[in-house]
């Protein structure tokens, strides 16, 4: 059974870092890319990057470039999200999704919640 | 960038009813639409791809149609777990989600 399962909730203060984790299992992991997705409270979905985990090749939506990280260590099927200073607006659910080769998202996390707030 | 429409942005619907959905891209995309279904509090799950392919295990009352900019997704009887809140995603390039159409029980 093909399984993405994210790390916990978050709760943080503006200008601390974060790295929160998507774990891959019943499928093979570098075949597919993992894509992380935004999702502020009570609004829709934005696509913020992905990740080739069999080179780790990465892509990012303008909007996000410069602002959070993607990678991932393949040898534990896991890619990462990561920020190096929170602001109050990175409050949301983020979610990491497989990319099937004929381009949906056919896979996703549970989301993982992350609150910054002073 | 490309962008993507819903409408409408809401609908109140009935158990049984036919309902439909319309997504438009801000230019052509083939067929690379997708539509998913999301819960609250819950992940969006995947109901169509390519603007007209059913997802495994997805009910058959669910289809998707169109191409180049304009796609629609109907359900044909409105069932109990059908209320949610519905996205179109094109990945013809970057991917872009539509804002969502939240389908609450009238």
């Amino acid at each position: 059974e093909v399984q993405l399962v994210q790390s916990g909730a978050e709760v943080k203060k503006p200008g601390e870092s974060l790295r929160i984790s998507c774990k891959g299992s019943g499928y093979s992991f570098t075949s597919y890319w993992i894509s992380w997705v935004r999702q502020m409270p009570g609004k829709g979905l934005e696509w913020m990057g992905r990740i080739d985990p069999s080179d780790s090749y990465t892509n990012y939506s303008p909007s996000f470039q410069g602002h959070v990280t993607i990678s991932a260590d393949k040898s534990i099927s896991t890619a990462y999200l990561q920020w190096s200073s929170l602001k109050a607006s990175d409050t949301a659910m983020y979610y990491c999704a497989r990319r099937d080769p004929t381009l949906q998202f056919d896979y996703w996390g549970q989301g993982t919640l992350v609150t910054v707030s002073s | 960038d490309i962008q993507m429409t819903q409408s409408p942005s809401s609908l109140s619907a009935s158990v049984g009813d036919r309902v439909t959905i319309t997504c438009r891209a801000s230019q052509s995309i083939s067929s690379y639409l997708n539509w998913y279904q999301q819960k609250p509090g819950k992940a969006p799950k995947l109901l169509i791809y390519a603007a007209s392919s059913l997802q495994s295990g997805v009910p058959s009352r669910f289809s998707g149609s169109g191409s180049g900019t304009d796609f629609t997704l109907t359900i044909s009887s409105l069932q109990p777990e059908d209320f949610a809140t519905y996205y179109c995603q094109q990945s013809y390039s970057t991917p872009s989600f539509g804002p969502g159409t939240k389908v609450d029980i009238k």
